[in-house]
């Protein structure tokens, strides 16, 4: 059974990076299932940021974080990355990690980790 | 960019039927995913491929699809079924869409 473990809450100040990581176990990391990472602010919906293939290494990135967002895969350690640069108050969020369902090229994000709380403040 | 779109609420009485709709452009053609979210906790997908249940969902939860429409619909509804309900698809532009949310209350 696949399972994704998040790291700790962050408190961050204004203009630094932020990086969350996602352990998983329970399946072969190095696969074709995507690892995507989802936020939601508070009282908010949910956010498809981006993901990455574990497999080829390869990210893909939502076009609204394009350019302060990167994601990547270590299979050394079978953890993926989320880091994201120059934070403002609105990142404020819960941050998910989740995994790729699915076959023949139609997936959905099957599995999720617990959530990690970012806080952006001053 | 794609959107979807959901009714932000949805009030039900306790053993009546709750039906959650996710309209999108040319939605028949794409997989329709749905999640429910309680407060404090992570996602949990309860419909994939449009109507397909993951183990351990309950049947009375069911996916269907007409025209740009995809609906959810829990019959006879209980307290347990509070929660907000997601719909997800695939864009080749967007990669993952999801709806707004829709808030489903028990009366």
């Amino acid at each position: 059974q696949v399972q994704l473990v998040q790291s700790g809450a962050e408190l961050k100040k204004p203009g630094s990076s932020v990086k969350v990581s996602c352990k998983v176990s329970g399946d072969n990391f190095k696969s074709i299932y995507s690892i995507n990472w989802v936020r939601q602010a508070p009282g908010q919906g949910l956010e498809w940021m981006g993901g990455v293939v574990p497999m080829s290494g390869k990210s893909d990135y939502a076009q609204a974080f394009k350019g302060r967002l990167s994601i990547a895969a270590d299979e050394s350690t079978n953890t993926a990355y989320m880091e994201l640069s120059s934070l403002r108050s609105e990142d404020t969020a819960v941050y998910y990690c989740a995994r790729d369902s699915g076959f023949g090229g139609d997936y959905y994000m099957g599995v999720w980790g617990k959530g990690t709380t970012v806080t952006v403040s001053s | 960019s794609y959107v979807l779109t959901q009714p932000p609420s949805v009030a039900v009485a306790p053993g009546e039927a709750a039906n959650v709709s996710c309209e999108g452009s040319n939605i028949g053609k794409r997989s329709v995913n749905w999640y429910q979210q309680k407060p404090g906790q992570a996602p949990v997908v309860i419909i994939y491929y449009d109507s397909h249940r993951p183990s351990g969902i309950p049947e009375r939860i069911s996916g269907s699809k007409s025209g740009d429409t995809a609906t959810l619909t829990i019959s006879r509804v209980e307290g347990g079924d509070e929660a907000a309900y997601y719909c997800l698809v695939w864009h080749s532009s967007d990669h993952y869409v999801f709806g707004p949310g829709t808030t489903v209350t028990v009366l």
